[in-house]
């Protein structure tokens, strides 16, 4: 597609629930990333897939988190036994090139009541 | 590690003026990349400008220019004829380009701008 994907828009999970982010990147683009963006701070970076290879993961917050991109393209992000502190705003990016930037999608608002 | 400051939590320039939204980083790598991104109300993130460490000249996009201090670790964003849909939270950001594979982007705390009529 024209941009990167992101669904649901918004997702209200009960405490404790599982929840499914999937993230649609550009066609042909190689890299792509998860990012986790609390109210009013800056995006802080979850894990990294070149193809369907997972890079890094080192800011994933807890063995809670697990992404996935079985054939190098869409990009499921997973949170088990959803907690509060787990409400963001979560974006994926995808790029073509280091220089290029990172395209962005509009982001996934998870609220966990 | 990679840190990126912005110190500005919040701007009002009147429309039409020009605007300078503050980055400084610290990184101890040679090879590096600086971005500047721009967040509306709607949440996405729109690429604005890039500026690579050796690059000699600052980087301009429009109405965008990157004032690139290397020494001085700033990387400001200047703005200028500044227009109502300018009103947005930017974020400076920066990537390693030393090590192959680390491509994550740090990003600072983000400015909200605010041009008034």
């Amino acid at each position: 597609g024209a941009g990167v994907s992101q669904s649901p828009r918004y997702k209200v999970a009960k405490r404790g629930q599982d929840v499914a982010l999937r993230c649609d990147p550009i066609s042909g683009h190689v890299s792509l990333f998860w990012y986790q963006q609390a109210l009013g701070q800056g995006p802080e970076f979850l894990t990294y897939f070149q193809n369907e290879a997972q890079l890094d993961k080192s800011g994933l917050p807890s063995d809670r988190f697990f992404a996935e991109r079985p054939e190098g393209s869409v990009s499921t992000l997973k949170i088990q036994r959803t907690q509060q502190e787990d409400s963001a705003v979560y974006l994926c990016a995808s790029s073509l090139e280091k220089k290029a930037g990172y395209t962005f999608g509009s982001g996934t608002r998870l609220t966990v009541v | 590690a990679q840190k990126i400051t912005q110190t500005q939590p919040g701007m009002f320039v009147q429309e039409k003026e020009a605007v300078t939204l503050d980055c400084t980083y610290d990184t101890s790598d040679q090879s590096y990349g600086l971005f500047w991104y721009k967040q509306p109300s709607s949440g996405e993130m729109i690429f604005l400008i890039y500026q690579g460490s050796y690059d000699e000249q600052n980087a301009t996009e429009g109405r965008y220019s990157l004032n690139f201090q290397k020494a001085r670790k700033s990387a400001n964003l200047v703005i200028s004829a500044s227009q109502l849909g300018d009103s947005a939270m930017y974020f400076c950001a920066m990537r390693s380009l030393s090590n192959f594979g680390n491509e994550k982007l740090t990003f600072g705390t983000g400015t909200r701008l605010t041009i008034i009529p």
